[in-house]
């Protein structure tokens, strides 16, 4: 069964700093798909960035990128510039590929309890 | 477009309730995924549907179950609550074949069992 580890509960970092969020996994398979969802106090949750395990170039959305190593079973989320709106939790998440009809469960790391001070 | 909407947002029931959440999902979407979270365990699967069908689901007991409706939208049941069922129960909607398949989450559905 596939496993997601995030070793940081919780994370703090100065507005307009930089910050990294950690994140491994651990798959037999050589085909999935990687996401970074983040969930503010209001709970809904969003998709931050998503990373193809085939695609050797790192993912990148605006000030949200990603370093994924695939060898090391690791997909880390790095925020530039980070915003008062980016607190929130954090999770890593592992999906199996090719999608098939059906096959869309998230395997969920704990969360990363993200905190942006002013 | 609507997101995923789940009702009711809030509920409190006792030990040996059952209770019927509803979502809705996004128009177009025609898979439903069921999540649980708790400050314990996290995130966890509970079902998926398409199409009417259960397609997967988690390690959870029978007391757990659930439905897809035609026009896409899903209902889950707990029988028999426990203090342990105390959770926020996400919805999530995808399109389905094809693509990244990203889910979109509702807000949630906060059950409270006294």
């Amino acid at each position: 069964a596939q496993t997601v580890t995030q070793s940081q509960p919780e994370m703090s970092v100065q507005e307009a700093e930089t910050v990294t969020l950690s994140c491994t996994y651990d798959t037999s398979e050589s085909d999935y798909y990687l996401f970074w969802y983040k969930q503010p106090p209001s709970r809904q949750m969003i998709l931050v960035i998503r990373q193809e395990a085939y695609k050797q170039q790192n993912a990148t959305e605006n000030r949200f990128s990603v370093n994924f190593q695939k060898a090391a079973k690791s997909f880390s989320l790095k925020i530039s510039d980070s915003q008062l709106g980016d607190a929130a939790m954090y999770f890593c998440a592992y999906r199996r590929s090719p999608i098939i009809q059906g096959a869309q469960k998230l395997v969920f790391g704990q969360g990363t309890r993200l905190t942006i001070n002013p | 477009k609507a997101g995923v909407t789940q009702t009711p947002r809030y509920l409190i029931k006792t030990r040996g309730q059952q209770v019927t959440l509803s979502c809705s999902p996004i128009s177009g979407h025609r898979s439903v995924s069921w999540y649980q979270q708790t400050p314990g365990q996290g995130l966890q699967f509970l079902f998926e549907y398409f199409s009417e069908t259960q397609r997967n689901k988690g390690n959870f007991p029978g007391r757990f179950s659930g439905r897809q409706f035609s026009n896409s939208r899903s209902e889950m049941n707990v029988s028999t609550l426990e203090l342990g069922d105390s959770a926020l129960y996400l919805c999530a909607s995808s399109l389905q074949v094809g693509g990244t398949g990203e889910l979109f989450f509702g807000e949630g559905s906060r059950l409270t069992v006294l």
